[in-house]
């Protein structure tokens, strides 16, 4: 099945620093991804889709210029966090969509998660 | 504005029992609807999806029902067992290659 993987899993940073976190699909090709942040018992909130070759779009209320994305190549994403402050703590997880067409322009695949701690 | 609503956020269920999440939508152009499962600090994982379509499909113990007219669609998980346990999110997507609209999610739990 489509794998999707995060790295980090986990990260805890300073308040005023920035931490990437890369999105990769291993076994198939993905011109969309999409990062979601989850806060506890919350749902999964759209953050930005990132389209290969092209910049992202980003969801109402989400800052561009803090939540960084470069989707470089049809397997992997990468998002930004700049100067991080502890209220950027939460889960973020992406997902991408398999480019191969019927209903994989539809479904999603997540990756496992990031957990962002900023102190 | 939410579009996608999942009403209960817990359900409580035997093992061996009939598990039945439902989940409703407000926007008509919807045409594609997922369920994904979730466990604590991991990502969804895909479980069954349903196109506009069709009112069934059906995969092992998951069946998921899609009734347009209500705008509400429901997945079956029978027979429920404890491994099942976990928060389940509907979703639905207008288009294809858009981004999923997520519920708020429901969390089950089967007890053995």
């Amino acid at each position: 099945g489509a794998v999707v993987s995060q790295h980090p899993s986990r990260v805890i940073c300073k308040s005023g620093t920035s931490v990437k976190i890369e999105c990769r699909s291993l076994d198939f090709q993905a011109t969309t991804m999409f990062w979601y942040r989850q806060f506890p018992k919350k749902s999964l909130m759209l953050m930005a889709t990132s389209n290969e070759g092209s910049k992202a779009t980003y969801e109402q209320g989400v800052e561009k210029d803090k939540f960084l994305i470069n989707h470089a190549s049809l397997t992997l994403s990468t998002l930004t966090v700049t100067s991080a402050h502890p209220e950027d703590s939460s889960f973020y997880i992406c997902s991408a969509r398999d480019s191969t067409g019927g209903h994989g322009a539809y479904e999603q695949y997540f990756g496992p998660g990031t957990r962002l701690t900023v102190t | 504005d939410q579009q996608v609503k999942q009403n209960s956020p817990s359900l409580s269920v035997q093992e061996g029992r009939i598990s039945i999440l439902n989940c409703d939508y407000t926007n008509s152009m919807f045409d594609y609807f997922l369920w994904y499962k979730k466990y604590p600090a991991e990502g969804p994982t895909f479980l069954i999806s349903i196109s506009s379509i069709k009112d069934k499909n059906e995969d092992g113990r998951f069946t998921v029902f899609l009734n347009k007219s209500a705008k509400h669609l429901s997945l079956h998980i029978v027979p429920s067992q404890p491994g099942d346990s976990a928060v389940y999110f509907c979703a639905a997507s207008a288009q294809a290659g858009t981004a999923l609209i997520f519920g708020k999610g429901t969390t089950l739990s089967v007890s053995s």
